[in-house]
């Protein structure tokens, strides 16, 4: 059975940076990337960036280049999302996703979802 | 690529059929995915490639379109069905989700 399990929830104050995980199981990590999507309270989802886990090729959403850093390690078959100085507006629930394909067919799995509060 | 959906939102009853549409701001082939999300859960995903159900989704569920125009049916509006609707290209980086269509009772 496929599995992204995500890290718990995160309290971090204005400034500071954070780093949430997403560990997978169940399918062969390096074969498919690892997208992350962000969405505010109240807000629609967000596409944030992807990992290639196999050469750890990445790719980010303009708005979050410089302040996000998406990571994956091998050895561990987990993936993960670093913020740093982080602001109010980073307060979201953060969520991993792969589409894992056979042939022509995709099949997408989500992990449950990390919410970051960011309060001073 | 800004990726735009309309209605913002819309009022159905069960049995309905209901169609949502998803533009492009420039053309993406059939590279566009359909999810789901009701409050408070995970996003499920139901469509690839424009009109490929993911397992398990009901055949209620279809979609539609090429190039810049997409649409996202549901035959019989069920209960179940009352959720907010997302549509995503993955023609190219960034993978830009639109807005959201909210399905109200």
């Amino acid at each position: 059975e496929v599995q992204l399990l995500q890290s718990g929830a995160e309290v971090k104050k204005p400034g500071a940076s954070v780093k949430i995980s997403c560990k997978v199981s169940g399918y062969r990590f390096i074969g498919y990337n690892i997208q992350w999507v962000v969405q505010a309270p109240g807000k629609g989802l967000e596409w944030v960036g992807l990992i290639d886990p196999e050469d750890g090729e990445t790719k980010y959403a303009e708005r979050f280049l410089g302040r996000v850093t998406i990571s994956a390690d091998t050895s561990t078959d987990t993936a993960n999302l670093e913020v740093t100085n982080l602001q109010l507006v980073d307060s979201a629930v953060y969520y991993c996703t792969t589409w894992l394909y056979s042939g022509s067919s995709r099949s997408d799995h989500w992990g449950q979802g990390t919410l970051l509060t960011v309060s001073s | 690529i800004q990726m735009t959906q309309s209605p913002a939102s819309l009022s159905a009853s069960v049995g309905d059929r209901v169609t949502i549409t998803c533009r492009a701001s420039q053309a993406i082939g059939n590279f566009l995915a359909w999810f789901q999300q009701k409050p408070g859960k995970v996003p499920k995903s139901l469509i690839y490639a424009a009109s490929t159900l993911q397992s398990g989704v009901p055949s209620r569920f279809s979609g539609g379109g090429s190039g810049t125009d997409f649409t996202l049916t549901i035959s019989s509006l069920q209960p179940d069905d009352f959720a907010t609707y997302y549509c995503q290209h993955y023609n190219n980086y960034p993978f830009t989700f639109g807005p959201g269509t909210t399905v109200a009772v």
